[in-house]
């Protein structure tokens, strides 16, 4: 079985530039969670998807950040400007279902470095 | 703000010592309480996780401990291998949305 995949692996940027990451989930998982990883911290949730509905983007800058899976399966995280503290990893991750014991599978993540 | 705190931050171990990471939590709504491991340059993939209505959980080397009325739980890795060389994140969950809440890692050394 084909695990997440995301793309690109790794971006570098200035302050104040565009950015996106891609994100192919598992086939056949319905939820799609964006994660950001600060060094040295945990994942923090970014935005939930249930199919093509966000469920949970309650800890998303929407004055900068976007996200999108259109025909619930992709999906594209935008940032529009960047800033110097966007630099973190952003994890792609896809479960079965929204329940609690539907483990969250998780891709290899997408550095972005902000100059 | 940070609902499920974790430590120690590092630590060093022995190969065949034991590997002790403690979490501790604040909202009593947590129904779920998974442990995922990270290698460098991947995702976090689950380890081991546990329902608060279970005191411990094992599954081979690893340990869940949870402790409800002190709203603590931990991972021990029993027998630490330099292949456990990782990091540990704790994570806690609630409500039938899945939203997670995670620790902030423990980096885990095991020496030959």
């Amino acid at each position: 079985e084909a695990g997440v995949a995301q793309s690109p692996r790794y971006k570098i940027i200035e302050k104040r530039q565009s950015v996106a990451f891609w994100c192919n989930p598992i086939s056949g998982h319905a939820t799609l969670y964006w994660y950001q990883q600060i060094l040295g911290q945990g994942p923090k949730l970014l935005i939930q998807f249930q199919n093509n509905g966000v469920v949970d983007d309650s800890q998303l800058p929407k004055d900068r950040f976007s996200a999108e899976r259109l025909k619930g399966v992709d999906s594209t995280l935008k940032i529009q400007p960047a800033k110097l503290e966007d630099s973190a990893v952003y994890l792609c991750a896809s479960s079965l279902g929204p329940g609690l014991e539907n483990e969250q599978f998780f891709g290899p993540g997408t550095r972005l470095t902000v100059l | 703000q940070q609902q499920v705190k974790q430590s120690p931050q590092s630590l060093i171990v022995q190969k065949g010592g034991i590997s002790i990471i403690n979490c501790a939590y604040e909202n009593t709504a947590f129904d779920y309480f998974p442990w995922y491991q990270q290698f460098p340059g991947k995702g976090p993939a689950l380890l081991i996780a546990i329902r608060p209505d279970v005191s411990e959980k094992k599954e081979g080397r690893f340990t869940i401990s949870f402790n409800k009325s002190a709203k603590q739980f931990s991972l021990h890795i029993m027998d630490s291998q330099p292949g456990d060389s990782a990091t540990y994140f704790c994570a806690a969950i609630t409500d039938s949305w899945g939203k997670f809440q995670f620790g902030a890692g423990t980096q885990v050394v095991v020496t030959p």
